[in-house]
């Protein structure tokens, strides 16, 4: 099974900072990497799809970048809203795996 | 709007059994693959199956592989998952979600608690 790390586990940081969340793969997924935010006592949502594609609806705050095994996920201007755990998802071979989360506080 | 409702979820003794719902609404339910992803209390993201649209090909994971099944109704636009000999590691909210890869929708999840 490929192995998804994400980093840091948690991360504090004030409104309109710019934050930047990292997920390594234990071997290379091309670009078939996605991310979501969780938010407490709610279902994950879909921000970004094939490494870079920004979800439609979803504010362009947030970027991703990466290919291979490293991967980012940039928020560049926190807003109150983004409290909440975001996980990173591998769709390049079975089984899909899903990164530990990375838990940002404001 | 996309919506995926999840149900049947519940209280069961280990070795039971279970079958999970998802009602789907807001989209052309036969053109897309789906997922149940899972989440035990207070821990992350696991991925269990998907199913192709024409519910010929699915995919588990190893974790329950042999005791789940996945499967659909096209013609209602349901989504269920068939849970047999559940452990009390199978504690769990159970999410559908739309999508064979990354998961574009989700259903607000369903708990199942296998305790005895």
């Amino acid at each position: 099974d490929i192995q998804m790390t994400q980093s840091p586990s948690t991360l504090s940081a004030s409104v309109g900072d710019e934050v930047t969340l990292s997920c390594r793969a234990s071997q290379s997924i091309h670009s078939w990497l996605a991310w979501y935010r969780q938010k407490p006592g709610k279902a994950p949502h879909l921000l970004i799809y094939q490494a870079s594609s920004l979800e439609s609806g979803v504010p362009s705050r947030f970027s991703g970048s990466g290919s291979g095994t490293e991967f980012t996920l940039t928020i560049s201007s926190l807003q109150p809203d983004d409290s909440a755990t975001y996980y990173c998802q591998q769709y390049n071979s079975y089984p899909w795996t899903f990164g530990q989360g990375t838990k940002v506080e404001i | 709007e996309v919506r995926l409702v999840e149900s049947g979820g519940g209280l069961v003794q280990p070795g039971g059994s279970l079958r999970l719902s998802c009602a789907a609404s807001g989209f052309t339910f036969s053109n897309y693959e789906m997922s149940w992803v899972r989440q035990a209390p207070g821990k992350g993201l696991e991925w269990i199956s998907n199913i192709s649209r024409s519910d010929i090909t699915t995919q588990y994971a190893e974790s329950v592989k042999g005791r789940f099944t996945i499967s659909r109704d096209n013609a209602k636009n349901l989504l269920y998952l068939q849970m047999k000999s559940l452990r009390v590691e199978d504690t769990a909210t159970y999410f559908c979600a739309s999508g064979g890869s990354y998961l574009s929708h989700w259903g607000q999840g369903t708990l199942v608690t296998v305790s005895s």
